[in-house]
C-alpha cells in the first residue's frame, strides 16, 4: 500500500528548462529525504528535512533546490538541467531517528533530459 | 566518509537455493545496518535491520553483523523467483545528520 506519493512518475524536458517534483507522505513522519538513483542503481541522498528544516544538504549543484511546506510534504526544483541529472529520484520519509527508523520510498519520478 | 561495498554484482540462483549477499563498510563506529529490496521499476523497501553484532532472523531471511570485520551480510534461505530484485544494503554514518549510505546493490536472480 502506497503512502509515499509523488508526482509526476515522468519527466522529460530539454536542457536548461526548469522541472518540480513533488512529494507528499501520509505516514505521519517528521522526516523527508530526496534521493537520486542514477543509471547504475546507486542510491545517494541528496537533501533530509526534520519537521521543516533541513538537516542534510549534500554537495549537489546550487540548481537543485528543496522545499518543505510542511512535515507532510517536501519538493524539489531543478533550475536549467542538464543531461548528468537524467536520474529517477526517490522521496522517502521516516520517523525522526534517521537510521534507527525505516525509511519509506515512493515510487520515484524517472527525469529525461534531452 | 562512509564507503560501503557490496558483493557480489550479480547472482543467478535456481529456485529453493540458498542465496548470500554481502556487504562490507569503512567507519567502524556505525550503528544501524540494512537490507532495502528493489523490484524492478518499483520503490526500495526495507526487509530487515540488525543495530548489534550477531545474527536476526525473519522467516526465509537471515542477517548476520560482525562490526569487527566491517561486514554484514544477508542470507535467503529456500530461494523464490520472487525474490528477483536489487538488494541494496546501507549504513547509517555516525553523526546527527541521520544520513544512510547505500551499497551500489547486488541483482538477484532465481530461475524457476
Amino acid at each position: 500500500e502506497t503512502a509515499v506519493f509523488q508526482t509526476p512518475n515522468y519527466h522529460v524536458t530539454q536542457v536548461g528548462n526548469e522541472v518540480s517534483f513533488n512529494c507528499k507522505q501520509t505516514l505521519g513522519h517528521d522526516t523527508m529525504y530526496w534521493y537520486k538513483q542514477d543509471s547504475k542503481k546507486l542510491l545517494k541522498i541528496m537533501f533530509s528535512y526534520n519537521n521543516k528544516q533541513l538537516i542534510v544538504n549534500e554537495t549537489v549543484p546550487r540548481r537543485f533546490s528543496p522545499q518543505s511546506s510542511d512535515k507532510a510534504h517536501l519538493n524539489l526544483r531543478i533550475k536549467s538541467v542538464e543531461p548528468e541529472d537524467s536520474a529517477v529520484y526517490l522521496c522517502a520519509s521516516s520517523r525522526m531517528g534517521g537510521g534507527a527508523n525505516e525509511q519509506y520510498f515512493g515510487p520515484g519520478t524517472r527525469l529525461t533530459v534531452l | 566518509q562512509q564507503n560501503v561495498q557490496q558483493s557480489p554484482e550479480s547472482l543467478i540462483v535456481p529456485e529453493g537455493a540458498r542465496t548470500s549477499l554481502n556487504c562490507t563498510f569503512s567507519d567502524s563506529a556505525s550503528q544501524y545496518f540494512w537490507w532495502y529490496r528493489q523490484h524492478s521499476g518499483k520503490a526500495p523497501k526495507a526487509l530487515m535491520s540488525i543495530f548489534s553484532n550477531g545474527e536476526k532472523e525473519e522467516g526465509r531471511f537471515t542477517i548476520h553483523l560482525n562490526k569487527a570485520s566491517l561486514h554484514f551480510s544477508l542470507h535467503i534461505r529456500d530461494s523464490q523467483p520472487s525474490d528477483s530484485a536489487l538488494y541494496l544494503c546501507a549504513v547509517r554514518i555516525t553523526g546527527n545528520t541521520r544520513k544512510l549510505i547505500f551499497g551500489l546493490g547486488t541483482t538477484l536472480q532465481v530461475q524457476p
